[in-house]
């Protein structure tokens, strides 16, 4: 079956450094790929997505490249603020998997100032 | 502004009790699911729904009731066949045939067993 795999955590940084979370997935065919952010207590947001080899999702100085090759869709940011500080999952969807999101197990970042 | 509200936000639950948490949607979409996130787990599927009166099971339904009487209703049951149901429960909703994108989450009820 379809499943993601995070980086483990948690990630702690200092501000304006450089953040990589990596993400690889396993899917048969070629899944759309998500990258979501959770802030404390509450729901997930959309950070970007990409839906074909190649493609670079983007949004807010964040950027995901969907690798084909590696099956990866590892998550950027050049530099970091304190107010990224979040819970951010990796996670798919392929095929006619009726909208059903696979998620990764998620990935604490905390930046200090 | 349309959305997807639950609740309560904090639910506490003694030994044998079947709760019910609440998810509604004014987006209008026809797909609504229950997700529980665990630390360290990410988040994994109970149920879904596509349409009324209609529902499936997720991957970890054990334990767990639904029903979609109306479209903009997705109540979750947490009965006391339930073994360990301390988590913080996700409810989504979505237009079908989006793939994904028009993902919608409310902002989460947090279960304990007390």
């Amino acid at each position: 079956g379809n499943s993601v795999t995070q980086m483990e955590g948690p990630v702690t940084l200092s501000e304006e450094a450089f953040l990589t979370i990596n993400c690889t997935y396993t899917a048969t065919g070629y899944p759309s790929l998500f990258w979501y952010v959770q802030y404390p207590g509450e729901g997930l947001q959309l950070l970007l997505k990409a839906t074909k080899a190649d493609d670079k999702g983007s949004n807010k100085g964040f950027e995901a490249t969907y690798r084909k090759e590696t099956t990866s869709f590892h998550l950027e940011k050049g530099s970091v603020q304190v107010s990224d500080s979040a819970v951010y999952f990796c996670a798919l969807i392929w095929g006619t998997s009726y909208g059903k999101l696979t998620f990764g197990q998620g990935t604490i970042l905390t930046v200090h100032p | 502004d349309g959305g997807i509200t639950q609740s309560p936000k904090y639910l506490f639950r003694k030994e044998g009790q079947n709760v019910t948490l609440s998810c509604e949607q004014n987006l209008n979409h026809d797909a609504m699911y229950w997700y529980r996130q665990d630390p360290g787990q990410g988040l994994r599927l109970i149920y879904y729904s596509q349409i009324v009166n209609d529902f499936q099971k997720g991957d970890i339904a054990e334990g767990y009731s639904v029903s979609r009487e109306k479209k903009e209703s997705f109540p979750l049951t947490v009965t006391s066949a339930q073994k360990n149901p301390t988590a913080f429960y996700l409810c989504a909703s979505t237009d079908s045939g989006t793939g994904g994108f028009g993902y919608t989450f409310g902002s989460g009820t947090r279960l304990t067993v007390v």
